[in-house]
């Protein structure tokens, strides 16, 4: 399997632009988390969906921040507009919904916002 | 927010030395696991302990539990240097089904 697959894996934009960032599961999981880490708040759940409904986006920092699943095989975390404090590796993870102890996670997207 | 803090925040050993991480959280626990990340890379699932488990090993690692402290710790024996990296504990809060994790201890093995 090829792993948890995120796109693109740098990001560079200016503030006020959309950024869209991508995630690919591996086949077969059923959880898929959204995961933002910084080195001043250290690692972050933003949104976790099971069987491609949100369950919880307590996480999401603001209405900027949109997450959308419209299948079992992809994710969109999207930021708009864009601010430098966003700036972040951001994670995608994925596991068996029975099995969500057990992540796999992708290798994440650096995004700067300049 | 962060539900775990790691102690220490970096430690430096050299090769063939024990390494000890510790974890505290606050809130009362189904299940706490502890993962490794290299530098540049994803989160990599080491161990799970659950709550009713107070030990539990694998290879070179060992987890210990104690839910009346809200501590863990995590011992890697004989290190080496490919053990190089951050560790993080994550634990559910009790939901069973999301993870937050700690602030990481940043171990470097010295060959």
């Amino acid at each position: 399997d090829a792993g948890v697959i995120q796109s693109p894996r740098h990001e560079v934009t200016e503030m006020g632009q959309e950024v869209t960032l991508r995630c690919k599961p591996i086949s077969g999981h059923n959880s898929l988390f959204w995961y933002r880490q910084t080195m001043m708040r250290g690692l972050e759940l933003l949104i976790y969906f099971n069987n491609n409904v949100p369950i919880d986006d307590s996480g999401m920092p603001e209405d900027r921040f949109s997450a959308k699943m419209p299948n079992a095989s992809f994710s969109t975390l999207k930021i708009q507009p864009s601010e430098p404090r966003d700036s972040a590796v951001y994670f995608c993870a994925s596991s068996l919904t029975d099995r969500v102890y057990e992540q796999y996670f992708g290798p994440g997207t650096r995004l700067t916002v300049t | 927010s962060q539900q775990g803090e790691e102690d220490p925040q970096a430690l430096s050993i050299q090769e063939g030395e024990n390494a000890t991480m510790n974890c505290s959280y606050k809130t009362s626990i189904n299940n706490l696991q502890w993962y490794r990340q290299n530098s540049g890379r994803g989160l990599v699932h080491l161990i799970l302990i659950r709550s009713n488990e107070r030990e539990k090993h694998s290879g070179r690692l060992r987890v210990t539990l104690d839910t009346s402290k809200k501590s863990s710790s995590l011992l890697i024996t004989a290190s080496r240097a490919a053990d190089t990296a951050s560790y993080f504990c994550a634990t559910d809060r009790g939901t069973g089904n999301q993870f937050y994790f700690g602030t990481g201890t940043s171990l470097t093995v010295i060959p």
